[in-house]
């Protein structure tokens, strides 16, 4: 079956720092792969995500590139800001299915 | 235009008694998501409905779990005979169709079993 593995959090960094959160996943087949953002008292938003091998998905400076011999779909950006301060998730969804499997989450906090 | 909404956006509930938690997808999506999210389990799966197919309820947790989509619409999760470890916040989603469509959620509805 599916699954996904996030870097355990929380993650602080101070404004204007690197960002990497890394995503591993296993899946039969060619899953599509997502980031969502969850920021403080809303719901789960998309944030990007990518459909096949090496597509790169961007978003708000954040970017994702969707490597196929590392499983994996690591979450970076050079530059972070106080807004930026959320839960984050990855997940995926299996080739021919339809249901999203979710890492555990990783909460980011950026301060000034 | 308009997004997933959910009501209740709270709902307390004393052990033992039914709930009924609403979903409004956005219009135009065949397809709609129920998941929960609760610290112990993440995010998890519930059921899916895909426009008059017959719903996969595979990740229901227990048979006092149940959904229907009416009208190809809105959707209704009922949890009967409530308990404590059903407390989470219960997300809805909605997309264009199923596979690699986007799924959008809704803010969620947050129980509490008391």
């Amino acid at each position: 079956g599916n699954s996904v593995t996030q870097m355990e959090g929380p993650v602080t960094l101070s404004e204007e720092a690197f960002l990497t959160i890394n995503c591993t996943y296993t899946a039969t087949g060619y899953p599509s792969l997502f980031w969502y953002v969850q920021y403080p008292g809303e719901g789960l938003q998309l944030l990007l995500k990518a459909t096949k091998a090496d597509d790169k998905g961007s978003n708000k400076g954040f970017e994702a590139t969707y490597r196929k011999e590392t499983t994996s779909f690591h979450l970076e950006k050079g530059s972070v800001q106080v807004s930026d301060s959320a839960v984050y998730f990855c997940a995926n969804s299996g080739a021919g299915s339809y249901q999203l499997t979710f890492g555990k989450g990783t909460k980011l906090s950026v301060i000034p | 235009g308009a997004g997933v909404s959910q009501s209740p956006s709270n709902k307390v509930t004393e052990k033992g008694k039914d709930v009924e938690l609403r979903c409004d997808p956005i219009s135009g999506h065949t397809a709609l998501y129920w998941y929960r999210q609760s610290l112990g389990q993440g995010l998890e799966f519930l059921i899916y409905f895909q426009g008059n197919s017959a719903p996969d309820k595979s990740g229901l947790p227990s048979d006092r779990f149940s959904a229907e989509r009416t009208g190809g619409s809105v959707s209704t999760l009922t949890i009967q005979r409530t308990q404590q470890e059903d407390s989470a916040v219960y997300l809805c989603a909605s997309s264009l169709g199923q596979g690699k469509e986007t799924q959008y959620f809704g803010p969620g509805t947050r129980l509490l079993v008391l």
